[in-house]
This record gives C-alpha cells, sequence and structure tokens, in this order.
C-alpha cells in the first residue's frame, strides 16, 4: 500500500532559526514529490515538485531534497518568518503521476514564535 | 495573481440533504480536481474532470457525489444525500497540464453535517 510518513508530526521554533521537515515514502513507482504548505483553514500551496532525477529545488527560503535510492525528501526553511506557521504536507505521485495516484502526507505542523 | 475561488466558504446541512460546492477555476485551466480532508486528518482525493467529463475518481466518490460544469465556468460537487462522515473540508483544484502539472487549491469550503 503507498504510503507517505512525515516527521515531526509537529514542530516549534524561534524566528530566524532553520529547520527541516522529513518525509518519507513506499509509493511506487515513483513519479514525483511535491511539498505544499497550507495555512489553518485554507488550501493547499504548491512549495516544490522534484522527478525522480532531482536531487534538489529551491523557492525562495525553501529548499527540498529528494534521495528517490532510500525514498526520503526533506524540507529545509532558513531564517524562518512568523508567516511560514502552518503545515507542510509531502505529497507522493505513483505511476503515471494521474491525480487519483497522488498520495498525502499528514504533514507537519509548524509553528514559528518571537 | 489569478486564484481558484470556492462558494460557500462553510455550509451546514442536515443529514440527508442535498449539497452543492461551487468551484471557479482560474480562467485557463482545463482540468479540475475535487478533495477532501477531514479534520485532523490528511487530504484524500476525489475526482478528476477534464472536457467535460471525470478523467478519474477515487472509491470515496460513490454514487451520491457528482461533478459538473454546466455553465463553463462554475465547476461544482454534489452530494446527494448527506451523512455524518461526509463532514469535511472540500477543496478544488485546478491546472492547466494534467496532473503532474501543479495545481493550485481553492479555499475550501467547510461542510458540517447535523
Amino acid at each position: 500500500k503507498n504510503q507517505v510518513e512525515q516527521s515531526p508530526q509537529s514542530l516549534i521554533i524561534l524566528e530566524g532559526k532553520n529547520c527541516t521537515l522529513q518525509c518519507n515514502y513506499t509509493v511506487s513507482p515513483f513519479s514525483n514529490l511535491r511539498w505544499y504548505k497550507q495555512d489553518t483553514g485554507r488550501g493547499p500551496v504548491s512549495l516544490t515538485i522534484m522527478t525522480f532525477s532531482e536531487n534538489t529545488k529551491s523557492n525562495g527560503r525553501y529548499t527540498a531534497t529528494l534521495d528517490a535510492d532510500t525514498k526520503q525528501s526533506s524540507l529545509h526553511i532558513t531564517a524562518s518568518q512568523l508567516s511560514d506557521s502552518a503545515s507542510y504536507i509531502c505529497v507522493v505521485s505513483a505511476g503515471t503521476g494521474t491525480a487519483s495516484k497522488l498520495t498525502f502526507g499528514t504533514g507537519t505542523r509548524l509553528q514559528v514564535t518571537l | 495573481e489569478p486564484e481558484v475561488t470556492q462558494t460557500p466558504s462553510h455550509q451546514v446541512t442536515q443529514m440527508g440533504q442535498e449539497v452543492i460546492l461551487r468551484c471557479v477555476p482560474i480562467s485557463n485551466h482545463l482540468y479540475f480536481y475535487w478533495y477532501r480532508q477531514i479534520l485532523g486528518q490528511k487530504v484524500e482525493f476525489l475526482v478528476s474532470f477534464y472536457n467535460n467529463e471525470i478523467s478519474e475518481k477515487s472509491e470515496i466518490f460513490d454514487d451520491q457525489f457528482s461533478v459538473e460544469r454546466p455553465d463553463g465556468s462554475n465547476f461544482t460537487l454534489k452530494i446527494r444525500s448527506t451523512k455524518l462522515e461526509d463532514s469535511a473540508m472540500y477543496f478544488c483544484a485546478t491546472n492547466w497540464g494534467g496532473s503532474t502539472d501543479t495545481q493550485y487549491f481553492g479555499p475550501g469550503t467547510r461542510l458540517t453535517v447535523l
């Protein structure tokens, strides 16, 4: 069964600090992996999307990495801001990448404090 | 920046009643999706829609659910006879190039079934 596990479940950090969120997946065959940011009560917003051949991708202060061999991905947030407080969801696409084969993780809830 | 809009933001209904959730896609997008997120759980795929017909649907999307784009703008999700377990956030998402392309999510409709 395809699964996406994320850790930690929640995280509190001080403003200005860096943090790294983890995603492990057992999705086969792998097509692509995405990270989304979801503010409370809002829809997810895409941060990055990576295919099998990509090891890293950046979007501003967000940098995602992918190790397709170990089936792990990470999302690194640099110089965190209060507005980074949100849930971060790892989504893995299987097979041909069709919508029905998107497996969502439960997310990491990040809180950035003063 | 163009965005996906959804109405209503919150819908409260009695069990057994029909509800229609509406989504206005980004204007040049061709692929439309509905997802749901039960409180505290992960996002789940319901259905994808392209060229005025369903492309894919999950096992959640049973005979009680239907989708249509009646006027070429609004994309609707109808639940014929709501159940308590239908209570969730329902997200519409749209994109230009299919499920491997970045999907843009709307803000969601919170459905509460009493």
